[in-house]
């Protein structure tokens, strides 16, 4: 059974600051894995994927990488702002075709200080 | 196109009332899928469909549940005699069958219908 883990739960940093959010999954079947971004009591807005056959996306200030071997994937924010603010999910897409089920981690909920 | 539209936002009901939501995907894509998220988790696979086809349900998904999406246009998800349990953001998403180099699979998700049942 696939299972997806972030960690931390929540994250508060200064302004300005590096971070890496960190994901991790039990099985390493992976089809592809995409990273959410999703604002209080709002639905999820899709900041990257990763095909299960690369290493690494960037979109702007973002930048994820996937391990599919050691079951990991982590996303670099760079120069943190306060529009940053809010919770980051990452979801798996299990196996070796590409079936509609996404399972996704619990979030990383991030607070960028002025 | 606007993107994924669901209605209702919110929705109050009494205990034991059944009640159903719509989604509107993106008009050119062919998946959509309907997930169960609460406070403070990440959201819960309920089921999916290609064009009309309901192709995977979850175990989350009792008999009270159904889902149809009948011309493999816009989606509805009913629940029958609804449990405070029931209680919940529904959210809905829609995506484009694609191969794994293509710009497709990329899920675009609504802004969700909350459910609170009293």
């Amino acid at each position: 059974k696939q299972e997806v883990t972030q960690i931390p739960a929540a994250l508060s940093v200064p302004e300005g600051e590096n971070l890496v959010l960190n994901c991790s999954f039990t099985d390493s079947a992976i089809y592809n894995l995409q990273w959410f971004r999703q604002d209080p009591g709002k639905g999820l807005t899709s900041l990257l994927l990763i095909q299960s056959s690369q290493r690494e996306q960037t979109s702007g200030r973002l930048n994820a990488s996937l391990d599919k071997s050691s079951g990991r994937s982590t996303l670099y924010i760079a120069a943190s702002q306060p529009g940053d603010s809010a919770t980051y999910l990452c979801a798996v897409r299990r196996g070796s075709s590409n079936t509609g089920k996404l399972i996704f981690g619990q979030g990383t909920t991030l607070q960028v200080k002025p | 196109d606007t993107g994924v539209s669901q209605d209702p936002r919110h929705k109050i009901t009494k205990r034991g009332q059944n009640v159903t939501f719509r989604c509107d995907p993106i008009s050119e894509h062919n998946r959509l899928y309907w997930y169960r998220q609460t406070l403070g988790q990440g959201p819960e696979f309920l089921t999916y469909f290609q064009n009309e086809a309901q192709l995977e349900k979850s175990r989350l998904l009792s008999d009270r549940f159904s889902a149809e999406r009948p011309k493999g246009s816009f989606s509805t998800l009913e629940i029958q005699r609804t449990e405070q349990g029931d209680s919940a953001m529904y959210l809905c998403a829609s995506s484009l069958l694609g191969t794994a180099h293509s710009g497709a699979n990329v899920l675009t998700f609504g802004a969700g219908s909350r459910l609170t049942v009293l």
